[in-house]
């Protein structure tokens, strides 16, 4: 079955920059997501990236893919303390008919002032 | 607002009280799902719906059940729970999907239950 992984915890101090890792194990899949769950609040999506692309930019955010080696990174430059959060990278194949999603265990970023 | 609201927020029971959780959306989505959340495990899927009437078993869906009477409501009924249902609960709702089409999944604010 499908399975993704990431590490649990990353602390960085303000203004550095962030790098949250995944791995995936579905070659199937169509898109990879990233969501950001603030402390006692659900899930929002922060960014995508679609199988057939190796980068993704959006502001201060950058996914990288590597399909061969199913990683999939997320950069947070100039990393503020309000990006603090916990971070999912989900993976959706591409079954079609409907959307199965699979969550990784989650990245606890803390950012230190 | 697009939204998806998931009621109580908050919740403590006794082992064995049978109790609900209502998730509602208002986006006439027709993909709805439940998930847990506990420390280290991330997110696991309980149950999903692909539309009014049909539902199917997730990841985790023993001690659990749900229905799907309506589109916009799927509720996660929990007949005798357990201890070892303590756990953060999230509802998600997201359009069906062809082939090729993204979707996002909208979550909830999530329900902490406690068993005792």
């Amino acid at each position: 079955g499908e399975d993704v992984e990431q590490s649990l915890f990353l602390s960085v101090r303000e203004g550095d920059s962030s790098v949250i890792n995944c791995t995936y194990t579905d070659s199937s899949s169509t898109y990879l997501y990233w969501y950001k769950q603030e402390p006692g609040a659900g899930l929002q999506l922060l960014t995508y990236i679609f199988s057939n692309m190796d980068m993704k930019q959006d502001q201060r955010l950058t996914v990288l893919l590597n399909k061969k080696d199913k990683h999939l990174s997320l950069r947070i430059a100039d990393t503020q303390t309000g990006d603090s959060a916990i971070y999912f990278c989900a993976e959706s194949p591409n079954s079609g008919g409907y959307q199965k999603v699979t969550f990784g265990t989650g990245t606890k970023l803390q950012v230190i002032p | 607002e697009a939204q998806v609201t998931q009621n109580p927020r908050y919740l403590i029971t006794v082992t064995g009280k049978k109790l609900t959780v209502t998730c509602s959306q208002n986006m006439n989505h027709e993909y709805m799902s439940w998930y847990r959340q506990d420390p280290g495990l991330g997110l696991r899927q309980i149950y999903y719906s692909m539309n009014v009437e049909v539902t199917d078993k997730g990841d985790v869906p023993e001690g659990y059940k749900v229905s799907r009477k309506e589109k916009r409501n799927f509720p996660l009924i929990l007949e005798s729970p357990s201890p070892n249902q303590t756990s953060l609960y999230f509802c998600a709702s997201s359009l069906y999907r062809d082939r090729g089409r993204r979707t996002e999944a909208f979550f909830g604010q999530g329900t902490r239950l406690t068993v005792v």
